[in-house]
């Protein structure tokens, strides 16, 4: 069975370094699939902010594309986000997900990151 | 970039009636690829529909998809309690991916 398991520090100060990590188990990182993070501001919609592939190759969202940086861990099996110069804005719950041709299949919890001093 | 626009925003309906959830393109989507996610409160989206029309793993027929192009349905048949949740499309045929703004399905 396919789990993914966010984890990362849940408050960061503003113009800091969001980093979250992305624990695979039931799935090799390393398959045909891409891995994408996902984020939600409170009693907002979904927004998708990029993906990795087992290759290292990214795509990422228009609007977040200068602050953002996905990597893969082979060796962890998981995968992480780094979002720099944080602002309120960021606020949100982020969520980590397999991604196929069958959409985003299997997602992680989600985990409430706060951007406050 | 293809932004998706769901509407309505809030559908109010009684248990035993049919919801008809729209999501429309800005553009075509390559291969048709639209999935449908529905999510309730504290919870993670729970994937529905891919390929506009192909149910996920263990998801009941009484929600279906169609379309192509451009416009997309989602359908849910006979509501009961556990469907009034927010329902999401989403487009995966292009970079970037991307998101509908969502439809709240609540009990009238």
């Amino acid at each position: 069975q396919v789990q993914l398991q966010e984890s990362g520090p849940g408050l960061v100060k503003p113009s800091g370094t969001l980093s979250l990590t992305c624990d695979l188990s039931g799935d090799s990182i390393s398959s045909s699939n891409w891995w994408t993070w996902v984020r939600q501001p409170p009693g907002k919609g979904l927004e998708w902010i990029g993906e990795i592939n087992h290759s290292g190759n990214t795509n990422y969202s228009p609007s977040l594309k200068s602050r953002v940086t996905i990597s893969v861990d082979k060796s962890k099996n998981q995968f992480s986000l780094r979002l720099s110069s944080v602002t309120a804005a960021d606020t949100a719950v982020y969520y980590c997900a397999r991604g196929s041709h069958k959409g985003f299949d299997y997602w992680g919890q989600g985990t409430l990151v706060i951007v406050s001093s | 970039e293809i932004v998706l626009t769901q509407s309505p925003g809030t559908l109010s309906l009684s248990p035993g009636e049919r919801a008809t959830l729209s999501c429309r393109a800005s553009q075509s989507v390559s291969s048709n690829y639209i999935a449908w996610y529905q999510q309730k409160p504290g919870q993670a989206p729970r994937l529905l529909i891919y390929g506009a029309s192909s149910r996920a793993t263990g998801i009941p027929d009484k929600f279906s998809g169609s379309g192509s192009g451009t416009d997309f349905t989602l359908s849910i048949s006979r509501l009961e309690p556990e469907d009034f949740a927010g329902y999401y499309c989403q487009q995966y045929g292009s970079s970037p991916l991307s998101f509908g703004g969502g439809t709240k399905v609540e009990i009238k």
